[in-house]
Parts: structure tokens; C-alpha cells; sequence
């Protein structure tokens, strides 16, 4: 398997553009997480989804951060408008509670993340 | 409500020494412990964990036991590498299925110098 694929892996904008972040979980896994790392926060967990569905958003920072899952092999994290403090590495991870393959279930792997620097 | 404490770095030692990194949690329930490890550039990938009291994870050479008694998961290598060197986070999740969030310490850094 891939393994957890995000896009694109460095972004940059300027602050109030609008900024879209891609995630496509491992195939078979029913659980998807967004996180977010920086030097001063470490790792914040976002928002995560269970069969596609958001079981808990409290992370999300404010009304600026949305997350959709439409399909089982496709998330987003979006951000509108993005601001400077925005800046962070974002990561997306999947997990599988079943039989998810050769991968052990309910360990959460981790894409290579997106570096966002908005200016 | 449930938070993971690790000690904070950065950690700096030489090739070949002894490494403990130590993590204690706090939970309600009967949490699994993780370590995960972050190498530069790179995303978090589980390095060993315990899902009971007494269990003992191994990987590559570190080690970490799950001690109820203290609650604590403290990661431990005999003789590091430079190549170890990395971020380290302890982590725990409710242990009943759930397919709920991990909740991470800040991680801790650690510089191997030759």
C-alpha cells in the first residue's frame, strides 16, 4: 500500500487566500484524522471522521477551518480565509478498526503532511 | 481528562549511550500507550505500543513497559544510534475499541552525536 498520500506537501499563500488541503487515507481504513503541528502547540488534533463521518470537530480552531469527508478514499481540510497564523504543518492519518489488510487495526498511520506558510 | 506528560528536551547524547525518555499519563479508563517517532520531514510513525498493565513493547532495539501502578511508559534504548535521532511522542487511546483521537505528549527531541 501507499500508505497515507497528502497534497500538496509545501504550500504557500497569502494571507486571506483561500487554501485547500488533500488527503487520501490508506484503502480499507474507516478512520481519518487531521492534525496540525506547531513549535509552540506541538500536535493538535483537528477534527476526525468515522465512516466519513466528523464524530468530533472540537479541535477545529474556529469558523475559518472546514473539513469534509465526501467518500471513503478522499478527504480536505480547507481554510477561508488563511492567516499567517495559520502557518503549521498539517497532518492527515487513517486507521482501521477491521481486518485492514496486512496493517495492524486501530494504529493510526500518518501521511508526510503539508507545510503551510501563509504570509 | 485523559493528557500524557513527556519529559521535554531536547535530548542530546552520544552514540552508544543510554537513552530513557520518560512518559506518565493520566486516564480514566484502561488506556493503550504508544510510541510514536517523527524523523525530520517526515510524518509520525508508530515506533511500539501496550495495550495492558505489564505489557512490554519492543522495536528496533527500544523498549517501554506499561506500568499501571505508576502510570507510566517510559522509552528506554541501551545504545542509541545517530540515526535515532528524531522526535519522540508518547501517546495513549481509550482502549475500548474506540476509534477515537490519540492524545499525544509534545514530544520530545533527541540528537545523537557521533
Amino acid at each position: 500500500d501507499a500508505g497515507v498520500i497528502q497534497s500538496p506537501r509545501h504550500e504557500v499563500t497569502e494571507m486571506g487566500q483561500e487554501v485547500t488541503l488533500r488527503c487520501k487515507p490508506i484503502s480499507g481504513h474507516n478512520s481519518l484524522f487531521w492534525y496540525r503541528q506547531t513549535m509552540m502547540r506541538g500536535l493538535e488534533l483537528l477534527i476526525y471522521f468515522n465512516n466519513n463521518v466528523p464524530i468530533d470537530d472540537s479541535g477545529m480552531p474556529e469558523d475559518r477551518f472546514s473539513a469534509k469527508m465526501p467518500n471513503a478514499s478522499f478527504s480536505t481540510l480547507k481554510i477561508q480565509p488563511s492567516e499567517p497564523r495559520d502557518s503549521a504543518v498539517y497532518f492527515c492519518a487513517s486507521s482501521s478498526s477491521g481486518r485492514g489488510g496486512t496493517l495492524a487495526k486501530n494504529i493510526q498511520y500518518f501521511g508526510a503532511g503539508t507545510r503551510l506558510s501563509v504570509l | 481528562g485523559d493528557s500524557v506528560t513527556q519529559m521535554e528536551g531536547p535530548v542530546t547524547l552520544s552514540e552508544e549511550a543510554f537513552l530513557t525518555i520518560n512518559c506518565t499519563y493520566t486516564a480514566t479508563g484502561y488506556p493503550s500507550l504508544f510510541w510514536y517517532v517523527q524523523y525530520p520531514g517526515e510524518g509520525l510513525q508508530l515506533l511500539l505500543k501496550a495495550t495492558k498493565a505489564d505489557d512490554k513493547g519492543s522495536n528496533k532495539g527500544f523498549e517501554a513497559t506499561y506500568r499501571k501502578e505508576t502510570t507510566s511508559f517510559h522509552l528506554e534504548k541501551g545504545s542509541v544510534q545517530v540515526s535515532d535521532s528524531a522526535v519522540y511522542f508518547c501517546a495513549l487511546s481509550e482502549r475500548r475499541g474506540s476509534q477515537g483521537n490519540l492524545i499525544f505528549g509534545k514530544g520530545t527531541k533527541l540528537s545523537v552525536k557521533p
